[in-house]
């Protein structure tokens, strides 16, 4: 069965400090791999990662996919409290999308 | 352009009564998904239709619920005899994914299901 984890659960952290937000996967015919950010009720889209070792970037968000160990990880630099949020994970394959639980990250002043 | 949109945004039911959530997907948008999500849980994928290929229903909990997506376009999520655990927001999204290229999902704003 196909298993997206994501770590960890939830992190509270304050303004100005980095985080790096952990997802791991075990799906085979695996296609891609997606971030988003849901703050409300709609998850809002990061990044998208189908290669390994390339770093995509935007703004203070950052992620890599590494297909060789099966995990991703998301950064986010010099955080700001309008970053808290759930992050989400999702790999996808064939269409379909296994999502993790999400990280909640709280960002305090 | 507009995005993707569900209606209602909001549904309060009696146990044992059927549902009918709608989605409408950004106009020229091949792939639809649904999923449910819980309080405080992640995306529970339901269903996924790609053009006019068989949908994948892998996804669905039970036989209660349903789905079907008329003319390519719109689609509708039935939840029949609903249960007080079907509870959850229910969302939406559409992806142009074309030729087994995937691209990202965009979301609805979901509606979120109270069965009382």
């Amino acid at each position: 069965e196909d298993k997206v984890v994501q770590s960890p659960l939830s992190l509270v952290v304050h303004e100005g400090d980095t985080v790096t937000l952990n997802c791991s996967y075990e799906v085979t015919n695996f296609r891609s791999l997606l971030w988003y950010k849901q703050e409300k009720k709609a998850p809002t889209f990061l990044f998208m990662l189908t290669s390994s070792g390339i770093e995509k970037k935007s703004g203070r968000l950052s992620s890599i996919l590494d297909k060789k160990e099966l995990f991703s990880i998301l950064n986010i630099t010099a955080t700001q409290t309008g970053d808290s949020a759930v992050y989400l994970c999702a790999v996808i394959k064939a269409g379909k999308s296994t999502f993790g639980d999400g990280t909640t990250l709280t960002v305090k002043p | 352009g507009a995005g993707v949109s569900q209606s209602p945004s909001n549904k309060v039911t009696e146990k044992g009564k059927d549902v009918e959530l709608r989605c409408d997907p950004i106009s020229g948008h091949t792939a639809l998904y649904w999923y449910r999500q819980s309080l405080g849980q992640g995306l529970e994928f339901l269903i996924y239709f790609q053009g006019n290929s068989a949908p994948d229903k892998s996804g669905l909990p039970s036989d209660r619920f349903s789905a079907e997506r008329t003319g390519g376009s719109v689609s509708t999520l039935t939840i029949q005899r609903t249960q007080q655990e079907d509870s959850a927001v229910y969302l939406c999204a559409s992806s142009p994914q074309l030729a087994g290229v995937q691209y990202e999902q965009y979301f609805g704003p979901g509606t979120r299901l109270t069965v009382t």
